[in-house]
């Protein structure tokens, strides 16, 4: 089975730097999704990790370490935009399925 | 392209009734998915198919919830009888991407009174 821990919530200030943790335990492993949902609308796909380490995309950046089964979120030069929860999600052998974490609620304060 | 496309956006029911919702994929995606999602518990897969055929369908709560997908670009999820507890957002997803990311529709929140 999968297990997907990440924090419920975390606050943080425009124009400053948040790190979202994820850790995971799984019995396959096909790559480490990120989305971001605003409130009432759904998930959108941000970031795919497969290898060890870091991949930047613009203001966001994710980060992989498969044995130590653990990914970060980055998100630099916070936006009141950026507001919303962030969901981890681990795709497993079978296909394509996805296992979601529960997401973490950013709340960026001016 | 118009995304994933799913119907109704809204649908208000009592207890006891059908309630069929629909979802259209991407064109040329070949995987689909329904998903369930609430406060308590989260964005839940409920069934995927692949290249129209049910792959896994352990998400599937109960007897009362059934899916099908008669082709490519259509599938429904049908709820009979609808109870309160069945009241969530439910996304339709299909993936098809560079990373064969999935790609969600606008979901339907279904409200059963």
């Amino acid at each position: 089975g999968q297990n997907i821990d990440q924090p419920t919530e975390m606050t943080a200030t425009e124009g400053a730097i948040v790190q979202i943790n994820c850790t995971y335990q799984t019995s396959g492993f096909n790559g480490l999704f990120w989305y971001q949902q605003h409130a009432g609308e759904a998930p959108t796909f941000l970031s795919y990790n497969v290898l060890d380490g870091l991949e930047e995309k613009g203001r966001f950046s994710s980060f992989l370490s498969r044995s130590k089964g653990y990914s970060y979120l980055l998100l630099k030069e916070l936006q009141m935009k950026d507001s919303a929860s962030y969901l981890c999600a681990v795709g497993n052998n079978a296909g394509n399925m996805l296992t979601f974490g529960g997401g973490t609620r950013l709340m960026v304060k001016p | 392209d118009a995304g994933v496309i799913q119907s109704p956006r809204h649908e208000v029911t009592e207890m006891g009734q059908e309630v069929t919702l629909r979802c259209k994929p991407i064109s040329g995606h070949n995987s689909l998915f329904w998903y369930r999602q609430t406060m308590m518990r989260g964005l839940e897969l409920l069934i995927y198919f692949n290249n129209n055929v049910p792959i896994d369908d352990s998400g599937m709560p109960e007897d009362r919830f059934s899916a099908k997908m008669p082709n490519a670009s259509f599938s429904t999820l049908k709820i009979q009888p609808s109870e309160p507890r069945d009241s969530a957002v439910y996304f339709c997803a299909s993936s098809g991407g560079a990373y064969n990311e999935q790609f969600f529709g606008p979901g339907t929140r279904l409200t059963v009174l």
